[in-house]
């Protein structure tokens, strides 16, 4: 799976938009961007996943570019439960017995309020 | 729908003792992991199974560490004995699989060992 960069941490205030980037210039053609999130002493929630669309959801809005080697996620309205570390993973597909999520170190995004 | 459960939530011991963690997944999740996550780091998969075949375990230190799946559902993590460097939380996940998958991966609130 291709490796991914991403900030150490970044604030926000409080209703304004929370763009995250995420650097993952390796990717593959067949490799699809993940993001969780994880709120202090919980387990990982997934967010949002794309292949080359854009594509929004309930939770944010993932934003990839056209040569698919970086993404945004986007809170539009940052709150202070949105305080979380949130994780970029790249990975092969979703389906396959040996489809796996590797984690990276994330962003540590901060709202203020 | 209930999430992946997993117990105890707390767990403190002193070095060389052993201690074990359970996970139930979502019901009907064929896909299991186990992650540790050490504090100030992302999640480390220790090992994945699927039904209770395992798919991968590459990263378990299996001088120490066990898990089990015996009827494809529930799971149990051992470590006998542990050393102060397993002082981490302990995650579960599940993923659904055939038409139902979307690659996602639900996971329970972890269970967090202490090693003194």
């Amino acid at each position: 799976d291709a490796k991914t960069t991403q900030p150490t941490s970044m604030d926000c205030a409080e209703g304004r938009a929370a763009n995250l980037p995420c650097n993952h210039s390796t990717i593959s053609g067949n490799e699809y961007v993940y993001w969780y999130r994880q709120i202090h002493s919980q387990g990982p929630q997934y967010i949002i996943h794309g292949l080359k669309n854009n594509e929004t959801n309930e939770m944010a809005s993932l934003i990839i570019t056209e040569d698919r080697k970086s993404s945004t996620l986007i809170l539009p309205h940052a709150t202070l439960r949105d305080t979380a570390v949130y994780y970029c993973i790249v990975r092969v597909g979703y389906g396959g017995a040996t489809n796996k999520l590797i984690f990276g170190t994330g962003t540590l995004l901060a709202v203020q309020p | 729908e209930a999430g992946v459960a997993q117990s105890p939530r707390y767990k403190i011991i002193e070095k060389r003792q052993s201690v074990a963690f359970w996970c139930n997944p979502i019901s009907g999740h064929a896909t299991l992991y186990w992650y540790q996550q050490i504090l100030g780091q992302g999640p480390k998969l220790l090992i994945q199974f699927q039904n209770n075949g395992v798919v991968d375990d590459s990263q378990l230190p299996k001088d120490r560490f066990s898990a089990e799946r015996l009827k494809g559902v529930d799971s149990t993590l051992k470590i006998q004995p542990a050393k102060l460097e397993d002082s981490a939380v302990y995650l579960c996940a599940s993923r659904a699989t055939g038409t139902a998958n979307t690659g996602e991966l639900f996971f329970g609130e972890g269970s967090r060992l202490t090693v003194l």
